[in-house]
C-alpha cells in the first residue's frame, strides 16, 4: 500500500534552516511528483510547489522562491523540502502529498511534520 | 497566487444535503477542469474527496459529488451525517502550480 511517511516534529529558532523528510513507499517513487503543502495554526492549505523525482525538476511559489529546495534522494525513496531564514509565521504543519498519474491531484498525503520557529 | 474563494462556514442538520462552493479566475478554476476537493478533520493529513471536478475515489461515499459552471466549482454532500464534520478545501490547477481555496468548516448541526 502506499505510504508517505515523514520526519518528526522541529524546533527552530528565527533564522535558522530546516529540512523536512518525506520517505515513500508501496509505489514506483520517480514515477509520481510529489508536492509540498503547509498549514499554519488554524489557518488554510497553502502550496508551497513540487518536485519530479524522475528528474529533480522542480516548480516553486512565488512566495517561497529563494528560501525552499525541494530535493530527492531516489536510492531511497525519499523526498527533501528545506526551508531557510526561518521566521516565526513560518510556524506550520509541513505535508508532502503524491500528485495522481492521472491528473493534478494529491491521492496520498504524509501524516505531517510540525515545524515550531520560536526563539 | 491569490486563494480561490470559498464561504468560511457551512452548517446543515443530519439528512440535509450543503453546497460549498469555490470561485477563482479563468486563470484556475475556469480555465482547468483540474479542481478537486478535500476533506480534513482536526490534527489529520488532508483526504481526497473529488477530483477532475466531479470525480469520486474509490472509497468516497457517492454522497459527495462535484460540479462547475464557469468559474465556480462546488462541493455537495447529501444526506449530512456527523462525520462529514471537518473542513473543505478546493483546490485547482493554474499555470504548473496549484492553488487552494481559503477552506470551509462544515457544521452538522
Amino acid at each position: 500500500q502506499v505510504q508517505l511517511v515523514q520526519s518528526g516534529a522541529e524546533v527552530k529558532k528565527p533564522g535558522a534552516s530546516v529540512k523536512v523528510s518525506c520517505k515513500a513507499s508501496g509505489y514506483t517513487f520517480t514515477s509520481y511528483y510529489m508536492h509540498w503543502v503547509r498549514q499554519a495554526p488554524g489557518q488554510g492549505l497553502e502550496w508551497m510547489g513540487w518536485i519530479n523525482p524522475n528528474s529533480g525538476g522542480t516548480n516553486y511559489a512565488q512566495k517561497f522562491q529563494g528560501r525552499v529546495t525541494m530535493t530527492r534522494d531516489t536510492s531511497i525513496s525519499t523526498a527533501y523540502m528545506e526551508l531557510n531564514s526561518l521566521r516565526s509565521d513560518d510556524t506550520a504543519v509541513y505535508y508532502c502529498a503524491r500528485v495522481s498519474s492521472s491528473g493534478w491531484f494529491s491521492d496520498y498525503w504524509g501524516q505531517g511534520t510540525l515545524v515550531t520557529v520560536s526563539s | 497566487q491569490s486563494a480561490l474563494t470559498q464561504p468560511a462556514s457551512v452548517s446543515g442538520s443530519p439528512g440535509q444535503s450543503i453546497t460549498i462552493s469555490c470561485t477563482g479566475p479563468s486563470s484556475d478554476v475556469g480555465g482547468y477542469n483540474y479542481v478537486s476537493w478535500y476533506q480534513q478533520h482536526p490534527g489529520k493529513a488532508p483526504k481526497l474527496m473529488i477530483y477532475d471536478v466531479s470525480n469520486r475515489p474509490s472509497g468516497v461515499s457517492n454522497r459527495f459529488s462535484g460540479s462547475k459552471s464557469g468559474n465556480t466549482a462546488s462541493l455537495t454532500i447529501s444526506g449530512l451525517q456527523a462525520e462529514d464534520e471537518a473542513d473543505y478545501y478546493c483546490s485547482s490547477y493554474t499555470s504548473s502550480s496549484t492553488v487552494f481555496g481559503g477552506g470551509t468548516k462544515l457544521t452538522v448541526l
